[in-house]
């Protein structure tokens, strides 16, 4: 798992609330991503980080915002969850040679 | 042109047989060819993975197909057995940090 881990692992939350779902490292990587994951689309990138302070938008990045003010967290933050925004949220590191390594994924439920 | 177009959606094949899976990418700046394994409740695991100088890589049971000209690049399962039963993605990455994902592929295995 390359070390990575995410927290909560489960969530329910009403909508209109804000929510922030972990991302902790222990390797070291300077890269980290943060994804969704919905039937029939797969998996799409939300933001992902070149560094601490570093960030950058992915596909689907409205609604979401993150930070990272440390190598080893990465936070992404739903300021105003919205029903379409129940999901699976996957974070992933990249390795070596450009793989990326997934955590074990966080089931997000909004009421 | 970013896309990765994944084949089949589902797939069913016996136990001991051949499991075939397609993808198509369109970018030729895309160098890395990594498939990942997703059993339920799981995060994506790194299988194997291909760049574009060789046409072919196999790991046990497993190997990736790649076609340069064709920009077609697949997964082939040897000997298919029940433990394989999962979802695949392909995807492809640029040298630029970028990953995109195939839709998925469910792989089911009858026993």
């Amino acid at each position: 798992d390359a070390g990575i881990t995410q927290s909560p692992r489960h969530k329910v939350t009403e909508t209109g609330t804000p929510v922030t779902l972990r991302c902790h490292q222990t390797e070291n990587h300077r890269y980290m991503y943060w994804y969704r994951q919905d039937p029939g689309h797969g998996l799409r990138l939300i933001h992902y980080s070149y560094g601490v302070k570093d960030t950058d938008k992915g596909e689907v990045s409205d609604g979401y915002s993150v930070s990272r003010s440390k190598t080893e967290d990465f936070l992404l933050t739903l300021e105003s969850a919205t029903s379409s925004q129940t999901s699976v949220y996957f974070c992933a590191i990249k390795g070596s040679y450009n793989e990326q390594f997934f955590g074990p994924g966080t089931r997000l439920t909004v009421l | 042109q970013q896309q990765v177009k994944q084949s089949p959606q589902s797939l069913i094949v016996q136990k001991g047989g051949i499991s075939i899976i397609n993808c198509a990418y369109e970018n030729t700046a895309f160098d890395y060819f990594p498939w990942y394994q997703q059993f339920p409740g799981k995060g994506p695991a790194l299988l194997i993975a291909i760049r574009p100088d060789v046409s072919e890589k196999k790991e046990g049971r497993f190997t990736i197909s790649f076609n340069k000209s064709a920009k077609q690049f697949s997964l082939h399962i040897m000997d298919s057995q029940p433990g394989d039963s999962a979802t695949y993605f392909c995807a492809a990455a640029s040298r630029d940090d970028k990953i995109i994902f195939g839709k998925g592929t469910r792989l089911h295995i009858l026993p």
